[in-house]
């Protein structure tokens, strides 16, 4: 059965430092998202993003974030300059359509010092 | 904007069958998610309700009640691997939000 992949599985990083997290959806898939979990809290959205574009964003994805699909397979999150609050689980997903079933990945769970 | 409401504990015993109830606040509607979440795992996909009435797959169904803007998911025969934490999310249909607004999720742990 597909799944969404991401890498890498943790990641430690010093405060000030640029992250990206990386994450590839299911083939057919056209929507992309990334969430976020702060440990012990709710799934948070960050962002959707479909036909190479943004189309939809939270108060949380800020000028210090954005994403970006490279190539065909792969869709990043890159944080700039990480914070100490943006320690958190961040989770890949991706729905064939704007109103299907999203299909969450295992996760890449950063740790900022 | 939106909002959920579920429990944020229950506990159970192997065989029993357990209620877990989700009230939601949107401006619009689209369809009530559930998602189960093992510790340090991944949301993974339960089911999904977008009309009234009793969805069922397997031993897990979900309910709708649109008009009380109220949800369920019930576990039946539950084993000790359904100890996880439960999702319930909504999206925004007025909107067409493709983003999910989940609950704060409940812990269900099962007893042997």
């Amino acid at each position: 059965e597909p799944e969404v992949t991401q890498t890498p599985s943790h990641q430690v990083t010093q405060m000030g430092q640029e992250v990206i997290l990386r994450c590839v959806p299911i083939s057919n898939h056209l929507y992309f998202y990334w969430y976020r979990q702060i440990l012990g809290q709710k799934v948070e959205f960050l962002v959707s993003f479909y036909n190479n574009e943004i189309s939809e964003k939270s108060e949380i994805f800020d000028d210090q974030f954005s994403v970006e699909r490279p190539d065909g397979s792969n869709f990043t999150l890159k944080i700039r300059s990480t914070k100490l609050e943006d320690s958190a689980m961040y989770f890949c997903a991706s729905s064939v359509g704007p109103q299907e079933t999203q299909y969450f990945g295992p996760g890449t769970r950063l740790l900022v010092l | 904007g939106q909002s959920l409401e579920q429990p944020s504990e229950v506990t159970a015993v192997e065989g029993a069958i357990v209620q877990i109830n989700c009230t939601y606040q949107t401006s619009g509607f689209y369809g009530l998610s559930w998602y189960q979440q093992h510790d340090g795992g991944a949301p993974t996909f339960l089911s999904y309700n977008a009309l009234d009435g009793l969805e069922e797959t397997g031993r897990f169904s979900s309910f709708l009640s649109r008009s009380d803007s109220y949800g369920y998911l019930l576990l039946q025969e539950l084993q000790m691997k359904d100890s996880a934490s439960y999702f319930c999310a909504v999206r925004d249909g007025d909107t067409g939000r493709r983003a999910l607004t989940f609950g704060s999720g409940t812990r269900l742990q099962v007893q042997p």
